[in-house]
């Protein structure tokens, strides 16, 4: 079946400006993640959803950062006034989250430069 | 204290050999200790994970080797192999989220 898709792959922003960066889970997965992956870092967490309430937002730097999933599947991740601190490759990944099955699966990514 | 300690950084491996990279914790209270591996542009994908009641986990070349009372785990791939090539990460479960090990870049010459 399809994976975790992401749009866009990439996305190029002046500082200052909004942006919204979208994931599409694997059909059937309750659980879904964002996490922000700098150059040669491992992913840090951001936000995870359980069905459509964010569950666990404790990894949002800031309130710049915001993240909706109002029908509990696609999830959209807002940042605000964009600086170039932002720049990120920004992951999101789906899990099933049903009694100890909770691998999560990652999309591909979106690369966000702020210029 | 939330840290995953990835070592080492970077490794390189004559194909054949044996890679191991080793990953050490503080938190008692993670459950579940994945391995990613990822490919440059590509996003992490999950390879073998194993819970803290176990101490080891094979699966193909792939090993995971966990000692609880060191709070210490380890991935042993046999017979690498240069498609091996990649960055790998550790990580282990808080709750709900995943806490990540920094990576290690393997790179298997032939």
């Amino acid at each position: 079946g399809a994976g975790v898709s992401q749009t866009p792959s990439n996305k190029v922003t002046e500082k200052g400006k909004y942006v919204e960066l979208r994931c599409d889970p694997i059909s059937g997965h309750t659980a879904l993640y964002w996490y922000r992956q700098s150059l040669g870092q491992g992913p840090e967490f951001l936000i995870y959803f359980q069905g459509t309430g964010a569950a666990d937002d404790s990894g949002l730097p800031n309130d710049r950062f915001f993240a909706v999933r109002p029908e509990g599947s696609v999830s959209t991740l807002k940042i605000q006034r964009t600086e170039r601190g932002d720049s990120a490759v920004y992951l999101c990944a789906s899990s099933l989250r049903q009694g100890t099955e909770d691998e999560q699966y990652f999309g591909p990514g979106t690369r966000l430069t702020v210029t | 204290q939330q840290q995953v300690k990835q070592s080492p950084q970077s490794l390189i491996v004559q194909k054949g050999g044996i890679s191991i990279i080793n990953c050490a914790y503080e938190n008692t209270a993670f459950d579940y200790f994945p391995w990613y591996q990822q490919f440059p542009g590509k996003g992490p994908a999950l390879l073998i994970a194993i819970r803290p009641d176990v101490s080891e986990k094979k699966e193909g070349r792939f090993t995971i080797s966990f000692n609880k009372s060191a709070k210490q785990f380890s991935l042993h791939i046999m017979d690498s192999q240069p498609g091996d090539s990649a960055t790998y990460f550790c990580a282990a479960r808080d709750t709900d989220k995943l806490i990540f090990g920094t990576g290690t870049r393997l790179q298997v010459f032939p």
